[in-house]
């Protein structure tokens, strides 16, 4: 069965913290990673990852993709009360339509 | 308004009530989603849309019913639905569905159903 596992699940940090998110899948025919951060509602598009090993950076945030081990970090450094999220691994795989497939996500809470 | 929008933000409705949730997309893209956030799940994939036509139901019961009368406009018709419906029903877009444009999604801010 095709799965996504992100851990941990939940994570508590003060602030100034750096963290590391991790998501690792099982899929049939992979075609891209996503990470998202979901604040009160809606899902934003954080980066799409589908090379092995070349990091996607974004201020703070910064990810990297490992196709052999089949799993992807996302690490957020000096982190601010603002990164208060549940951030979601996505894996987008699968035939000519594709799929995507969530993980269930990890609660990040960064305290003062 | 820009992205993508969706009304009502909140709904409550019984199990015998027809309901309708619209999502427009400001983005210029062709293909359109439908997912079902419930608590403690991860997001569930319900249906997709690509140039107006369908091409995914993820095994989603009949009460649910999608519309797609363009490629901006996505409306989920609702009718008899169980308490277990309850959830944050969001709607998301995307250029397109190959070669990883898929992957960009972009999502509005969501419907909360709640089901009595």
């Amino acid at each position: 069965e095709d799965k996504v596992v992100q851990s941990p699940l939940s994570l508590v940090v003060h602030e100034g913290d750096t963290v590391t998110l991790n998501c690792s899948y099982e899929v049939t025919n992979f075609r891209s990673l996503l990470w998202y951060k979901q604040e009160k509602k809606a899902p934003t598009f954080l980066f799409m990852l589908t090379s092995s090993g070349i990091e996607k950076k974004s201020g703070r945030l910064s990810s990297i993709l490992d196709k052999k081990e089949l799993s992807s970090i996302l690490n957020i450094t000096a982190t601010q009360t603002g990164d208060s999220a549940i951030y979601l691994c996505a894996v987008n795989y699968g035939g000519s339509q594709g799929n995507l497939i969530f993980g269930k996500g990890t609660k990040l809470s960064v305290k003062p | 308004e820009t992205g993508v929008t969706q009304t009502p933000r909140h709904l409550v409705m019984g199990m015998t009530n027809k309901k309708s949730l619209k999502c427009e997309q400001h983005l210029g893209h062709n293909a359109m989603y439908w997912y079902k956030q419930s608590a403690k799940k991860p997001l569930e994939l319900m249906f997709v849309y690509n140039f107006k036509e369908q091409t995914e139901n993820n095994s989603v019961p009949s009460r649910f019913s999608p519309e797609c009368p363009n490629s901006s406009h996505l409306f989920l018709h609702l009718h008899t639905l169980q308490p277990e419906d309850s959830a944050l029903y969001l709607c998301a877009s995307s250029q397109g569905l190959a070669g990883g444009n898929r992957g960009a999604q972009y999502f509005g801010p969501g419907t909360r159903l709640l089901v009595l």
